[in-house]
């Protein structure tokens, strides 16, 4: 009965490959986000989108590309993969705000999946 | 340019003792903390949020305190309980500034160890 869920848990692979990761959420939620925690264990967003939209792009190489089919859902596909892509990858989803529910401090409480870990050789 | 620093990696706290761990921002534009906790092989959980409005928020053995002069925040942990070791993230968004992109700027987090 996990909230979010995401697989594979952990993924190996060669340089120059391509793969993907999967995300699901079964809160609810309207907005979905794709985290990397990198050696230095820095969280750091790279994408969001909120109802298929994408919402956020940080700047991350276009070889990552997330993919919404539906809300509840936000798989990540990377192509060409590099040495450098080696990281933690989590899943998070949230409801979102609304003007009225700012002050309401849960409502922007992003729940997250147990992460990927990809290693690239 | 980290705008979210915990210069502390880790802490070691004995059981029962209060556990304070600290937060800077350097974005005025952030009205909103959260912290994170983190077990081994599993994603963060909520633990505590506090919005701009306010300079405490308590919820059980957990307390938030903001600081926005000094754009410090800080976790108290009272008692400190065995189960509470784990990695804790400070976490920040603008969300009046850029509403309806609720992203979240991650500390790099700090280990806390509690001593039985």
């Amino acid at each position: 009965d996990t909230a979010v869920s995401q697989t594979p848990k952990y993924l190996v692979t060669q340089m120059g490959n391509d793969k993907s990761i999967k995300c699901e959420q079964n809160l609810g939620h309207d907005t979905m986000y794709w985290y990397k925690q990198d050696s230095k264990k820095f969280l750091k967003i790279m994408f969001s989108y909120n109802n298929k939209e994408l919402i956020i792009n940080e700047t991350v190489p276009n070889r990552f590309s997330p993919k919404s089919p539906d809300k509840a859902h936000l798989n990540l596909h990377i192509n060409s993969l590099e040495l450098g892509d080696s990281a933690v990858y989590f899943c998070a989803s949230s409801q979102g705000l609304t003007a009225s529910s700012y002050f309401n401090t849960r409502l922007n409480e992003q729940f997250f999946g147990p992460g990927t870990r990809l290693t690239v050789l | 340019d980290q705008q979210v620093k915990q210069n502390s990696p880790s802490l070691s706290v004995q059981e029962g003792r209060i556990s304070i761990l600290n937060c800077d921002y350097t974005n005025s534009m952030f009205d909103y903390f959260l912290w994170y906790k983190k077990y081994p092989a599993e994603g963060p959980t909520f633990l505590i949020s506090i919005s701009s409005i306010k300079d405490k928020n308590e919820d059980g053995r957990f307390t938030v305190f903001l600081n926005k002069s000094a754009k410090h925040l800080s976790l108290h942990i009272v008692p400190s309980q065995p189960g509470d070791s784990a990695v804790y993230f400070c976490a920040a968004s603008a969300i009046l500034a850029n509403f309806g992109n609720e992203k979240l700027t991650f500390g790099t987090g700090t280990r806390l160890t509690i001593i039985p």
